[in-house]
């Protein structure tokens, strides 16, 4: 079956700790993407990633960092400079060049304690 | 600066009723217009999309209209039921190298049985 895996699927997190959200595809998809949801927000762009080894700053970047190093995987840190990190964060990823076949992960909802 | 806005915030419909969900944009390079479904708990998941060379595109009870002067385009659900209850996202992305989806703040549907 191919999809995108995002884990964990709950995460909590200590005030000052970063945390790091995996995000695996076996879609052969070349770009990647990290969105975060929140209530009445919508989906903000993160980050994104067309190709391995580089990636870009989507609208909300300040208190995350990415990494890129294998086609499949794109991983998400949460920084302790990321003021508000309690969200639903969704990956996705698509046929590089097209908006077409985005496909999304199921998510891991982050929790400040 | 919202580039997609979608209306309304909330919808409620009986069982068997339409359901009408709203997107304007402002980005006259987008040329490509995903609807997106999503369940509590679960990742967006594309429900049908259209292209501005055609006024309207149909899949089963789905039908997208495309008003490419006004700049809008909207979602009309038939016969709605129960199981469409869920939150429906719209989305733009522009054509050529830049095909980041751009979101609106998304539609919470609630279908009454």
């Amino acid at each position: 079956d191919g999809g995108i895996t995002q884990s964990p699927k709950y995460l909590f997190r200590k005030e000052g700790q970063n945390v790091t959200l995996s995000c695996e595809q076996n879609l052969n998809h070349d770009a990647m993407y990290w969105y975060r949801q929140d209530p009445g927000q919508g989906l903000r762009l993160i980050y994104y990633s067309q190709i391995v080894n580089d990636f870009q700053k989507g609208d909300i970047a300040e208190g995350y960092s990415v990494s890129r190093e294998k086609k499949e995987s794109f991983p998400l840190t949460v920084t302790s400079a990321q003021k508000n990190p309690t969200a639903f964060y969704l990956c996705a990823s698509s046929i590089p060049g097209t908006a077409q076949g985005y496909t999304f992960g199921s998510g891991t909802r982050l929790t400040v304690v | 600066q919202q580039q997609v806005k979608q209306s309304p915030q909330s919808l409620i419909v009986q069982k068997g009723g339409i359901s009408i969900i709203n997107c304007a944009y402002e980005n006259t390079a987008f040329d490509y217009f995903p609807w997106y479904q999503q369940f509590p708990g679960k990742g967006p998941a594309l429900l049908i999309a259209i292209r501005p060379d055609v006024s309207e595109k149909k899949e089963g009870r789905f039908t997208i209209s495309f008003n490419k002067s006004a700049k809008q385009f909207s979602l009309h659900i038939m016969d709605s039921q129960p199981g469409d209850s869920a939150t429906y996202f719209c989305a733009a992305s522009p054509g050529g190298s830049n095909y980041k989806l751009t979101f609106g703040k998304g539609t919470l549907l609630t279908v009454n049985p």
